[in-house]
């Protein structure tokens, strides 16, 4: 089946850093949906992006769509503790209404 | 608003056993979504529906699975008999087909665990 492939798998960083993380894969998606796992809880949606090239912000989160369709990547900006938690990427592929995960950025901030 | 409702939290019960897992999907989305969450397989789809009728049922592990929607506010998914493997996390998830835009939203979740 399709696979995204998603780094880096964990990040360790102090308070107030810049924080990065990406997917890729081989297909061409149509969407690029990026969530937020607290322990215990369902991953929230963060950010929707649908255009290649597209760049969308949300607070300090900002994601965009990359222009080969194939890539999508999260940043995170003036990182604090409650930025802690599993971050996923999901792509949608044109024609299905499934979505594709990646298996996650655990995300741990030092304060 | 309500969010995606799931049913229960967390349940334990014994091998042999027949689970069954209830999800309330967001009020007017038209598709429905069922995943099982392990830490060696990541967020995997079950199966999902479409206006109460199952689409695609593929990512169901094994005829011990089944999942209904008899309305457009309630949907089960039902293990019987449960095994230990079948200890997971289980998320329902729904969404509205609006043609350019596509979101899922998924429940708290019910933690399964069978001993």
């Amino acid at each position: 089946g399709q696979q995204l492939n998603q780094s880096p798998q964990s990040m360790f960083i102090q308070e107030g850093e810049d924080v990065s993380m990406n997917c890729t894969s081989s297909s061409i998606f149509n969407t690029w949906l990026w969530y937020k796992q607290d322990p215990g809880e369902g991953p929230v949606l963060l950010i929707a992006l649908y255009k290649a090239g597209e760049l969308t912000s949300n607070g300090r989160l900002t994601a965009q769509f990359g222009i080969t369709r194939k890539d999508s990547f999260l940043n995170i900006s003036a990182s604090i503790p409650s930025d802690v938690g599993i971050y996923f990427c999901a792509g949608q592929l044109g024609g299905s209404e499934k979505l594709v995960f990646g298996k996650g950025t655990k995300l741990t901030v030092n304060p | 608003d309500a969010g995606v409702i799931q049913s229960p939290r967390h349940e334990v019960t014994e091998m042999g056993q027949e689970v069954t897992l209830r999800c309330k999907p967001i009020s007017g989305h038209d598709y429905l979504f069922w995943y099982r969450q392990t830490m060696m397989r990541g967020l995997e789809l079950l199966i999902y529906f479409n206006n109460n009728v199952p689409i695609d049922d593929s990512g169901m592990p094994e005829d011990r699975f089944s999942a209904k929607m008899p309305n457009a506010s309630f949907s089960t998914l039902k293990i019987q008999p449960s095994e230990p493997r079948d200890s997971a996390v289980y998320f329902c998830a729904s969404s509205l087909w609006e043609g350019s835009t596509y979101e899922q939203y998924f429940g708290p979740g019910t933690r399964l665990t069978v001993t």
